[in-house]
């Protein structure tokens, strides 16, 4: 299993600011088969990228995604008090396909 | 624009058998896309549980594979989870998603919240 590590646990920010959220795989993820997703409480998650960089439908551009291999990074320009919720990661190169723990964004 | 909803008892037993029906409706589930079905306990992350297409066979998380079963009924636009012999362990929200070939989840249900306990 290819386990995701995301860091920071919990960031406390203020809106106007920028987040810098990571993700580790414990190996390679091919082809950048990475996703992030947004959860608000009691919501379903939120598809935001796909492809490790590309945004999904609806989804602000200043949101972005990078990264390859083992190291991928969720930036977020300019906070909005709606940015503040759970953000998850996801590989889907290789089964299964499996979810990192979460990354809090909450404000400062 | 797409919609789905779960449906299933709230409250199950230990050692009985967890069943989910997952509606779709402003999409026909036989046209193409895959769909899933994904869990997360109170307060934790989120775990794939397994994926079906309409017209091949599932595939399922290796660690529920033994317990799992997803199903589908085009006629109904519906499909389905089962997951036998549940402990407190499997007490979470149940989500229904629909997925490209990719595994990539667009649409999500609203969520089930699934509580085993006597």
């Amino acid at each position: 299993e290819n386990v995701l590590t995301q860091s920071p646990g919990t960031v406390s920010l203020s809106p106007g600011e920028s987040a810098t959220l990571s993700c580790r795989a414990s190996q390679s993820v091919s082809s950048s088969y990475l996703a992030w997703y947004q959860q608000k409480p009691g919501q379903a998650p939120r598809l935001l990228i796909y492809g490790a960089s590309s945004r999904a439908t609806g989804t602000p551009d200043r949101f972005s995604g990078s990264g390859s291999g083992t190291d991928f990074t969720l930036t977020i320009t300019r906070l909005e008090p709606e940015d503040f919720a759970v953000y998850y990661c996801q590989q889907y190169a290789t089964s299964p396909y499996n979810f990192g723990l979460g990354t809090k964004l909450e404000i400062k | 624009q797409v919609q789905l909803q779960e449906s299933g008892p709230g409250l199950v037993k230990p050692s009985e058998t967890l069943s989910l029906t997952c509606t779709v409706s402003g999409y026909s589930i036989s046209s193409s896309f895959y769909w899933g079905w994904i869990r997360q306990p109170p307060g934790k992350g989120l775990e794939w549980i397994g994926t079906i297409y309409h017209s091949g066979s599932p595939y399922y998380n290796p660690s529920l594979m033994s317990r799992v079963t997803i199903s589908i009924d085009t006629s109904q636009n519906q499909f389905s989870l089962r997951l036998t012999s549940v402990t407190a362990a499997d007490t979470a929200v149940y989500y229904c998603a629909r997925s490209g070939w990719d595994l990539v989840f667009d649409f999500w249900g609203q969520g089930a919240l699934i509580t085993v306990s006597s």
